[in-house]
């Protein structure tokens, strides 16, 4: 059972590059999100997803895209990467909504864009 | 802009003591969790606290809740140095999205 796992762990991009980030969870989680983390700021939600199929805004969705096309997927696009990109990027999945279905997070992308 | 803050942000302790920090939020919540991240890892959950709840024990950690104050803390005790790492609250206003504060860095000096 290998949880909620992310590709790549480490990438260097140039500017105006293009990427995409794979999260892939095995636990049947209805939900997922993708976040950023920047030094002295926290976690900050770029997009998420409550089903195959969907997805909505979270509260840093410029210069990102996602898709759900598989339940166990959720992918993160950058279509043209700036250097304010540059983050630490985490996956997280949730089975369902509710107190009691907590959360799962990835290890983590490191991304570098110069 | 981020629902939770912090304080301190930075914390120094000698093992054996007790490491206290605490959470204020913005907007009315369902529950209230506190997560620990090692550096360069990933982030790993400690404690939930659900609305209606005032404390709530897990092991050595202490949370409490106070929702006419929009508040929360954490307390560590008898703190070991493998205690060393960020700590952050998250609020989950509908059960279903998290939003995080800047964390706190707790040091455990030997």
């Amino acid at each position: 059972n290998a949880g909620v796992t992310q590709t790549p762990k480490f990438r260097v991009l140039k500017t105006g590059q293009s990427m995409t980030l794979l999260c892939a969870q095995d636990m049947n989680h209805e939900y997922m999100y993708w976040y950023r983390q920047d030094p002295g700021m926290g976690l900050r939600l770029i997009h998420y997803s409550v089903g195959e199929g969907t997805t909505a805004k979270g509260e840093v969705p410029d210069g990102y895209n996602v898709s759900r096309l598989k339940k166990q997927n959720f992918l993160l696009g950058l279509e043209s990467a700036a250097p304010s990109q540059t983050s630490v990027y985490f996956c997280a999945s949730k089975k369902q909504r509710g107190a009691g279905y907590g959360y799962t997070f990835g290890s983590g992308t490191r991304l570098t864009v110069v | 802009s981020q629902q939770g803050e912090e304080d301190p942000q930075a914390l120094s302790i000698q093992e054996g003591e007790n490491a206290t920090m605490n959470c204020s939020y913005k907007t009315s919540i369902n529950n209230l969790q506190w997560y620990r991240q090692n550096s360069g890892r990933g982030l790993v959950h400690l404690i939930l606290i659900r609305s209606n709840e005032r404390e709530k024990h897990s092991g050595r950690l202490r949370v409490t809740l106070d929702t006419s104050k929009k508040s929360s803390s954490l307390l560590i005790t008898a703190s070991r140095a493998a205690d060393t790492a960020s700590y952050f609250c998250a609020t989950d206003a509908l059960d279903y999205k998290l939003s995080f504060g800047a964390g706190t860095t707790v040091t455990v000096r030997a």
